[in-house]
């Protein structure tokens, strides 16, 4: 069974466009997160949400919108998009309490052109 | 601020060598530390955790020991495999802070 699953996961577009990245997790974690990664693996979180609500946002652009309909969902929309945003974007969640381990997707290849 | 600091990458190594990757992390509190691992095309999956001092964290032949004094979370395995071959990423989390700090990678090719 797939713990969190990211759809697509390849998206190429060209600049200006609009795209949604979609995340769901069964695991039944309070918290979930957006995580960029960038040309050189360096990876750096974007957003975080709990119960559906924003806990971090970390200087993103607000081109970037994040939406949770639920708490098994996090979904990343992208507007105007822009060469920069090429990246591969990672979600995961973690449960609320502990350790706060986090579980990750497969990651969504972004390609703007 | 907090951060993690890793060996800097790429690692090449022979099949069945001793492989050791640093790992050092600054931070106001007391963090909970873990490995990361990212085989190729594939997302992070995580690899070990450590959550208080002098706690040993192993997976797979790999081990990791929580050093307060020294402030360090230094990856081993004593004979690495081919499959062993990936990006391995050291990070730490604070309570109630929800997010994890990144180390910038260390890529890792082991030759047969």
């Amino acid at each position: 069974d797939t713990a969190v699953s990211q759809t697509p996961k390849y998206l190429v577009t060209q600049m200006g466009n609009d795209k949604s990245i979609k995340c769901e997790q069964n695991l039944g974690h309070d918290t979930m997160y957006w995580y960029k990664q960038d040309s050189k693996k360096f990876l750096k979180i974007m957003f975080s949400y709990n119960n559906k609500e924003l806990i971090i946002n970390e200087t993103v652009p607000n081109r970037f919108s994040p939406k949770s309909p639920d708490k098994a969902h996090l979904n990343l929309h992208i507007n105007s998009l822009e060469l920069g945003d090429s990246a591969v974007y990672f979600c995961a969640s973690s449960q609320e309490t502990g350790s706060y381990e986090q579980y990750f997707g497969p990651g969504t290849r972004l390609t703007v052109t | 601020g907090d951060s993690v600091t890793q060996m800097e990458g790429p690692v090449t190594l022979s099949e069945e060598a001793f492989l050791t990757i640093n790992c050092t992390y600054t931070a106001t509190g007391y963090p909970s530390l873990f490995w990361y691992v990212q085989y190729p095309g594939e997302g992070l999956q995580l690899l070990l955790k450590a959550t208080k001092a002098d706690d040993k964290g192993s997976n797979k032949g790999f081990e990791a020991t929580y050093r307060k004094e020294t402030t360090s979370f230094h990856l081993e395995k004593g004979s690495v495999q081919v499959s062993d071959s990936a990006v391995y990423f050291c990070a730490l989390s604070l309570q109630g802070a929800q997010k994890l700090v990144f180390g910038q990678g260390t890529r890792l090719t082991i030759n047969p």
